[in-house]
Order: structure tokens, then C-alpha cells, then sequence
């Protein structure tokens, strides 16, 4: 049983770039996350679904965007990359019951240059 | 709006010690909390989660936390540490809103000397 699977595991990338970085759940669950991880922030959530077709902002959105065209995949696009977007992505899935679990993806290592 | 925080970066603690993670929180009404574990170049791994009931939950890997509601604590334990359990430990809180969300505090790294 895979889990999450995000690729790629490492990029990089020159200011301007774009990019797409790839979330896959086989788990069934109905909501997916994007979270970035930066040192002494711990995770902050950039942005999430709760359903196929359906996307929301989270806490840092900005030069982000997403798509959740099937059930299984959630993707994370950088239309034009910057260095303050040099971080580690992490993607979660988990089902809409109360107080569910998350499980992660074992992450993206992005450096913009 | 809920958050948590964990006010210790860095923790040591010698093998076969008892070990404390602290963690506040900061919510209106019930809180649902949570710790994950991540070990080096790994995603996120659930160790324990509150959401009623008994005070004293216990987790995965011999860990356990304790509920103090008066004290807004959530602190995560363990009766004797080992040097397998060095790791970055998250304290989290769900998002209240609706999305099933957490809301992670700024992570303690835990290191347990041989």
C-alpha cells in the first residue's frame, strides 16, 4: 500500500521558473493538502481540497495555485518561481470524519536559485 | 483563531529517562490535538491524537500525552527514553472551520543521548 506518493522528491529551479509538483493517494480520502515546511515555522498550509474539483486557500497561498481533477492526485503549480519558495512541500490526504488522521507524503525539496 | 505552540526547540534527554515534549494551545471550545513525528528526510508521521475522554492518552511507540484543560498543556511523554526516538516532534490543533485541517506548532527536536 503506497500511501502518499509525491513527485518529484528533489528540484531545482531558477527564479521565473515554473513547476508542477504531483500528490497521488490511493487511500480513498476525500481531502488532500499542500504544506510547505520552513525551519523554526514548522508546516504552514499553502492550499487544500475536500473533494474532486473543489480547491481552498490556506494560510499562505500567494504564487501558488492547485487542481484536483481526479479523487487520487492533487497538484501544486509555482506559475513563476522564487527564492522565497525554496522549501520542503509536503502533501497529506485524510477523510472527511472529525478529527481525522493525516498522512504525509515524504516530500518535495524545492531550491529556487 | 487556534494555534499551538511549543515553546522548547530543542530537547535532551538521556536513554532510559523519562521524556516531556511541551505543548500549549490556544482554541475556543473543544480542542482536537494531535502529535506527529517526523524522522530525517521523512514525512509526517501520527503518533497520538485527543479528542475526548480520558485525560491521558496513549499512542504509538510507547508514547502518551496528558490533557490538562485548566493549563491549555498538551504535553507528550514517555516513561524512558531511547535513542530511536530522536526526531522532530509537531504538536498540532484541528482547524475548527470545517476543513479537518491542523494548524502545526513550530516543531522541538528531540535528542536522546546514548
Amino acid at each position: 500500500n503506497a500511501g502518499v506518493t509525491q513527485t518529484p522528491k528533489f528540484r531545482v529551479l531558477k527564479t521565473g521558473q515554473s513547476m508542477t509538483l504531483l500528490c497521488a493517494q490511493d487511500m480513498n480520502h476525500e481531502y488532500m493538502y499542500w504544506y510547505r515546511q520552513d525551519p523554526g515555522m514548522g508546516l504552514r498550509l499553502i492550499h487544500y481540497s475536500v473533494g474532486e474539483g473543489t480547491t481552498a486557500k490556506g494560510e499562505v497561498p500567494d504564487g501558488y495555485n492547485v487542481s484536483r481533477l481526479k479523487k487520487q492526485n492533487f497538484l501544486l503549480g509555482l506559475e513563476s518561481a522564487a527564492p522565497s519558495q525554496t522549501s520542503v512541500y509536503f502533501c497529506a490526504s485524510g477523510h472527511n470524519q472529525g478529527a481525522n488522521v493525516l498522512t504525509f507524503g515524504a516530500g518535495s525539496r524545492l531550491t529556487v536559485l | 483563531a487556534q494555534s499551538v505552540a511549543q515553546p522548547e526547540d530543542q530537547v535532551n534527554v538521556a536513554e532510559g529517562n523519562p521524556l516531556t515534549v511541551k505543548c500549549t494551545y490556544s482554541v475556543s471550545g473543544n480542542p482536537y490535538l494531535f502529535w506527529y513525528v517526523q524522522y530525517p528526510n521523512r514525512g509526517l508521521q501520527f503518533l497520538l491524537k485527543y479528542i475526548t475522554g480520558d485525560n491521558l492518552v496513549k499512542g504509538s511507540y510507547g508514547f502518551e500525552a496528558e490533557f490538562n484543560k485548566s493549563q491549555t498543556s498538551f504535553h507528550l511523554k514517555k516513561p524512558s527514553a531511547l535513542v530511536s526516538d530522536s526526531a522532530l516532534y509537531f504538536c498540532a490543533v484541528r482547524d475548527q472551520t470545517g476543513a479537518n485541517n491542523l494548524f502545526f506548532g513550530t516543531g522541538t527536536r528531540l535528542t536522546v543521548i546514548p
